[in-house]
């Protein structure tokens, strides 16, 4: 069974520029978590989708969005990119939101801001 | 938000002792995790602890979650250079929208 994957593996742009990062879920698998994992700052939550819907956000700008598609794929939109953004974007699903208590992660997308 | 706090932040050990890693809140969650995450790789649940006092053994790792849900700890027998990541303690919101992670305790095992 194919485990959680993400795309691009690394992603280099300049301040201003927008980044799309890509997730496909476990199959079977239909809520989506979004996880920013800057240096020294452990893992802080984004987003979650499920069943194609956003069901709860963490403390960070609009200019962080998402979505996810019917197949329950998901993408992170980040507009403006700021040298801040860089860090590692994590990605991570569930079979049923968070009520069996098992999260499964990709490798995550390394953005670059310069 | 509830919060986490994990110690120590970094452990450098030789191989074959034994550490113990602790993860604090002043809140209490649903249950708590822990993930080890290795470099350029994303976390992988070890084990989840719901009920307030449990033990639960994996192999060499001992994971005991706090009476009162707030607090657990982390206790690798016999250190493995096979041990050496990142390990993140994970609390799950009662309201079950969100897991928060901790800082992380980042371990080094020596040959």
């Amino acid at each position: 069974e194919a485990g959680v994957t993400q795309s691009p593996t690394h992603l280099i742009k300049t301040r201003g520029q927008q980044a799309t990062l890509r997730c496909s879920p476990i199959s079977g698998h239909t809520s989506v978590y979004w996880y920013q994992q800057a240096l020294g700052l452990g893992l802080q939550f984004l987003l979650w989708y499920d069943e194609g819907e956003e069901r709860n956000r963490g403390n960070f700008p609009p200019r962080f969005s998402g979505r996810q598609f019917p197949n329950y794929s998901s993408e992170l939109n980040v507009n403006a990119l700021e040298l801040e953004d860089s860090a590692l974007y994590l990605c991570a699903s569930s079979p049923d939101g968070l009520y069996n208590e098992k999260l499964f992660f990709g490798s995550g997308t390394q953005l670059s801001v310069l | 938000t509830q919060l986490l706090e994990q110690s120590p932040q970094f452990l450098s050990i030789q191989e074959g002792e034994n550490l113990t890693v602790y993860c604090n809140s002043s809140s209490v969650f649903s249950s708590l995790q822990w993930y080890r995450q290795e470099p350029g790789e994303g976390p992988v649940l070890l084990v989840t602890v719901v009920t307030g006092g449990e033990v639960k053994k994996l192999k060499r790792l001992t994971f005991q979650f706090g009476d009162a849900r707030k607090d657990s700890s982390l206790h690798i027998t016999a250190a493995q250079t096979g041990d050496t990541g990142l390990y993140l303690c994970a609390g799950v919101e009662t309201s079950y929208d969100k897991v928060i992670f901790g800082p992380g305790t980042s371990l080094s095992v020596i040959p």
